[in-house]
């Protein structure tokens, strides 16, 4: 089955600075990686996602890529501010959805 | 709209209990899943299912039953608890697999 793999496991800047989390998947049948943002105590919610046709999509201080000849992704967070502190999870779908581990991103005021 | 709501929030069970956490969404969606989400294990898919009637079998389907009688209701079921099975349980719903998934609050469960 897929198999997704996110990195760094916890990520921590200054306000103002760039934040990139990366993630790599096994299947090259998945066709559609969102990114999950969850707050303490909330259930993740959509962020941004990207199907396997697009190379990069952006969101105003948001931006996902997508390799798909690597196979891997990555989230581009700019001129972060102390409210992105949450963590982060990437994800990929062949079929069902699977998850990357997460990313804890803390953004120092 | 309610969206994707869960209950109950937090349970505690003993080893050997039964018991269903409750899924429910007003907004027409035909894809609905539950996952389970452990400390550092991101979240895994339990059961999913794409429409009324039609259920399958996710990532770690041991020891949960799901049924989906109706577009908006999606209960999973525990039939005997097992402490492995301490965890935090996530309902989603979206429109078909591979478009934007809404979360419910999440439920709580702790078993002794």
């Amino acid at each position: 089955g897929e198999n997704v793999e996110q990195h760094p496991s916890t990520l921590s800047v200054q306000e103002g600075d760039s934040a990139v989390i990366k993630c790599t998947y096994s299947d090259s049948a998945s066709n559609y990686f969102p990114w999950y943002k969850q707050e303490l105590g909330k259930g993740p919610q959509l962020i941004i996602d990207i199907r396997s046709n697009v190379g990069e999509k952006k969101d105003q201080r948001i931006a996902v890529t997508l390799n798909k000849t690597a196979k891997h992704f990555s989230l581009h967070i700019t001129e972060t501010q102390p409210e992105d502190s949450a963590v982060y999870f990437c994800a990929a779908r062949p079929h069902d959805m699977r998850f990357g581990a997460g990313t804890r991103l803390t953004v120092k005021p | 709209n309610a969206g994707v709501t869960q209950t109950p929030k937090f349970q505690v069970l003993k080893t050997g209990q039964s018991m269903t956490l409750q899924c429910a969404q007003d907004m027409n969606h035909e894809y609905m899943s539950w996952y389970r989400q452990d400390p550092g294990m991101g979240l895994r898919l339990i059961h999913y299912s794409v429409g009324a009637g039609i259920t399958d079998q996710g990532e770690v389907p041991n020891g949960y039953n799901v049924s989906r009688s109706t577009t908006e209701d999606f209960p999973l079921r525990l039939l005997s608890a097992a402490p492995s099975q301490t965890s935090v349980y996530f309902c989603a719903s979206s429109y078909s697999g591979a478009d934007t998934q809404y979360f419910g609050p999440g439920t709580r469960l702790t078993v002794l």
